[in-house]
């Protein structure tokens, strides 16, 4: 799996929109830029997965540039329910027997009233 | 609903007595594994399956056994457990092996002491 860098932590207030961008400049042909969200004492948990472009769902978008080298999470109008840890993972959905997930250090999001 | 469901979620034990872990998936999914994660080391795959009878290592093999007799059962085996696998352990499943969107279970906090 391709390596990412994403910044350690961020702060944000209710009611904001936060972005969390993940730099992955080894991202292979097949890959695809998958985030996961995970709350103190629970698993991860699966937000969103793309490609190319945009995606957008009932909880998240993800902005990935034309060259795929990083991509951005956009959580919006945040609440303190998510408060978490957000991981960014790059891998072939279709890839190797084996092929683990590999979680880097994540982004520690605080949001504060 | 679909759901990884591990037990027990809390336990604490001696050095040396033999325990297991129990993790179940309603999804008929093919790739189980199991993870532990320590403050400061991240998620670390421990053990994974591709399916019935086909078990592998991941990067923290030693300590643990796994046993892969039904699809939906992927138990986690400590049979001489020691202090430092004090950890905080999680099941996942996903359709297929490499698949980058797995589910997690709720995780098995595990204290030996």
């Amino acid at each position: 799996l391709a390596k990412t860098t994403q910044p350690i932590s961020m702060d944000s207030y209710e009611g904001q929109e936060v972005n969390i961008t993940c730099s992955h400049n080894n991202i292979a042909t097949n890959d695809y830029i998958t985030w996961y969200q995970q709350f103190p004492s629970q698993g991860p948990r699966f937000i969103i997965q793309g490609y190319k472009t945009k995606v957008t769902n009932e909880v998240a978008s993800l902005f990935i540039p034309a060259d795929r080298k990083s991509s951005t999470l956009s959580l919006p109008r945040v609440s303190l329910s998510d408060t978490a840890v957000y991981y960014c993972l790059v891998g072939d959905p279709r890839g190797a027997a084996g092929n683990k997930l590999t979680f880097g250090g994540g982004t520690r999001v605080l949001v504060k009233p | 609903e679909a759901q990884v469901t591990q037990n027990p979620r809390y336990l604490i034990t001696v050095t040396g007595k033999k325990l297991t872990v129990t993790c179940s998936q309603n999804m008929n999914h093919e790739y189980m594994s199991w993870y532990r994660q320590d403050p400061g080391l991240g998620l670390r795959q421990i053990y994974y399956s591709m399916n019935v009878e086909v078990t592998d290592k991941g990067d923290v093999p030693e300590g643990y056994k796994v046993s892969r007799k039904e699809k939906r059962n992927f138990p986690l085996i400590l049979e001489s457990p020691s202090p430092n696998q004090t950890s905080l352990y999680f099941c996942a499943s996903s359709f297929s092996p490499g698949n980058t969107e797995a589910f997690f279970g709720q995780g098995t906090r595990l204290t030996v002491v």
